[in-house]
């Protein structure tokens, strides 16, 4: 099993600054990631795939980055609505999906 | 615009078998690199991938290995249904129960270069596993 790790586990930012998000894959990946949002009681939604690629409709302050085992998505300049937990998920593997455990961006 | 709808029954007694249903709607659900994924999430945990099925062709499945004795995906193109089951249920499998529609789009052919990702959710379903 491929293990997804984020760090941090929480993360304070203030709206208007800019948010690193990391991942990091137990073994290489390639590009193989996928970043989602997830807001409490909604479904979570696509950001990012093949490690950098928006998704359709998602934000340019939204990036992302890396390959093999290190990976990051950034949020350039926050706002109310960005704050949320974000999962980076893996698919290296096809035969078995596995997710990060989650940063949580919080509000400073 | 695709949607997914998940229903099923908020409470299954321990040793049961769970079943949900994913329901479609808005495009077909038999395109090629298409597929539905279940996943889960329990109270303070992350996402948790329990497995695949292919929506067209073969309707191959895969499974996480720590559920794979349990569970079962299949599908029903005619009602544009996916379901999941997952058998002798306990607490742990208590979660809000997502299934997803999953594109698997090619870059390069040759050399088993694509993306793969999840781009539609349903709203989720609470399953409590209790007596």
């Amino acid at each position: 099993e491929i293990v997804m790790t984020q760090s941090p586990a929480t993360l304070s930012v203030s709206p208007g600054e800019r948010a690193t998000l990391s991942c990091r894959a137990s073994e290489t990946i390639g590009t193989n990631v996928a970043w989602y949002q997830h807001k409490f009681g909604q479904a979570p939604r696509l950001l990012i795939y093949g490690a950098s690629t928006r998704a359709t409709g998602i934000a340019a302050r939204f990036s992302a980055g890396g390959s093999g085992t290190e990976f990051t998505l950034t949020i350039s300049s926050l706002q109310s609505e960005d704050f949320a937990v974000y999962y980076c998920q893996q698919h290296d593997d096809w035969s078995q999906v596995t997710f990060g455990q989650g940063t949580r961006l919080e509000m400073k | 615009q695709v949607q997914l709808q998940e229903s099923g029954p908020g409470l299954v007694k321990p040793s049961q078998t769970l079943s949900l249903t994913c329901t479609v709607s808005g495009d077909s659900i038999s395109k090629r690199d298409s597929y539905c994924s279940w996943i889960r999430q329990s109270a303070g945990k992350g996402l948790e991938w329990i497995g695949r099925i292919e929506t067209a062709g073969s309707s191959s499945t895969n499974y996480n290995p720590s559920l794979q004795d349990r569970v079962t995906m299949s599908v029903d193109t005619s009602r544009k249904q996916f379901t999941l089951t997952l058998s002798s249920v306990t607490a742990a499998d208590t979660a809000v129960y997502y299934c997803t529609r999953d594109l698997r789009v090619w870059v390069d052919w040759g050399r088993n270069l694509y993306y793969y990702y999840m781009d539609v959710w349903g709203k989720g379903t609470t399953v409590t596993v209790s007596s």
